[in-house]
């Protein structure tokens, strides 16, 4: 059962366009929720997170969106640069009733995103 | 502030052998997850420790122990390896697990077995 969900394995955009990344996930538990940027055969690079008591958060060119009712958030690159080229993973962090995650992060499959020049 | 170091970053073992992986974790940091990153299964979680305790554990077999020392210190171990176990294996650290905290991950250690 895969909780944590990207559907799209591949989004191509323009150059100073807009790149929107979606996950979706199906753990009512999940409350923590960050993206990672990542090039192969490196770790994955922390970008942006949101907690689930907030619908928006912004970090520079990123903001992530979270609609809890839907269990869907999204990642907005603007404006998109070749250097955003990689793949994002949408990862997931459950709470227990003490508030610890014990660090346990739960990933989606991954969105492989080319900005070409 | 040093990021999360993994050592070795490269290594090749031959079946039925056993691996040991390092991991030293961002100064500060008490948490220290492990995860498996293959092609077919992504990046999945394998253990938590905090304060030399194991305190979360993944759906792998138990061919796949890990400890913590004292400094915080990692170290995953995987006896009998299987042609199955070659991967990118991840380490991350954060402050102390609390939900809310960002995990922070190290550049990994490629397995590869034969």
């Amino acid at each position: 059962d895969q909780q944590v969900k990207q559907n799209s394995p591949s989004l191509s955009v323009q150059e100073g366009r807009i790149s929107i990344l979606n996950c979706d996930y199906t753990n009512s538990m999940f409350d923590y929720f960050l993206w990672y940027k990542k090039y192969p055969a490196e770790g994955p690079t922390f970008l942006i997170s949101i907690s689930s008591i907030k619908d928006k958060n912004e970090d520079g060119r990123f903001t992530v969106f979270l609609n809890k009712s839907a269990k869907h958030l999204s990642l907005h690159i603007v404006p998109s640069q070749p250097g955003d080229s990689a793949v994002y993973f949408c990862a997931a962090s459950p709470t227990n009733a003490g508030g610890t995650s014990y660090g346990k992060l739960t990933f989606g499959q991954g969105t492989i995103l080319t900005v070409h020049p | 502030k040093a990021g999360v170091t993994q050592t070795p970053r490269y290594l090749i073992k031959t079946r039925g052998q056993q691996v040991t992986l390092s991991c030293s974790p961002i100064s500060g940091h008490r948490s220290v997850s492990w995860y498996q990153q293959t092609p077919g299964q992504g990046l999945q979680f394998l253990f938590e420790y905090f304060s030399e305790t194991q305190r979360n554990k993944g759906n792998f077999p138990g061919r796949f122990s890990g400890r913590q020392f004292s400094n915080s210190r990692s170290e995953m171990n995987v006896s009998t390896l299987e042609l199955g176990d070659s991967a990118l294996y991840l380490c991350a650290s954060n402050t102390d697990g609390r939900s809310g905290n960002t995990i922070y991950f190290g550049e990994g250690s490629w397995l590869t077995v034969v």
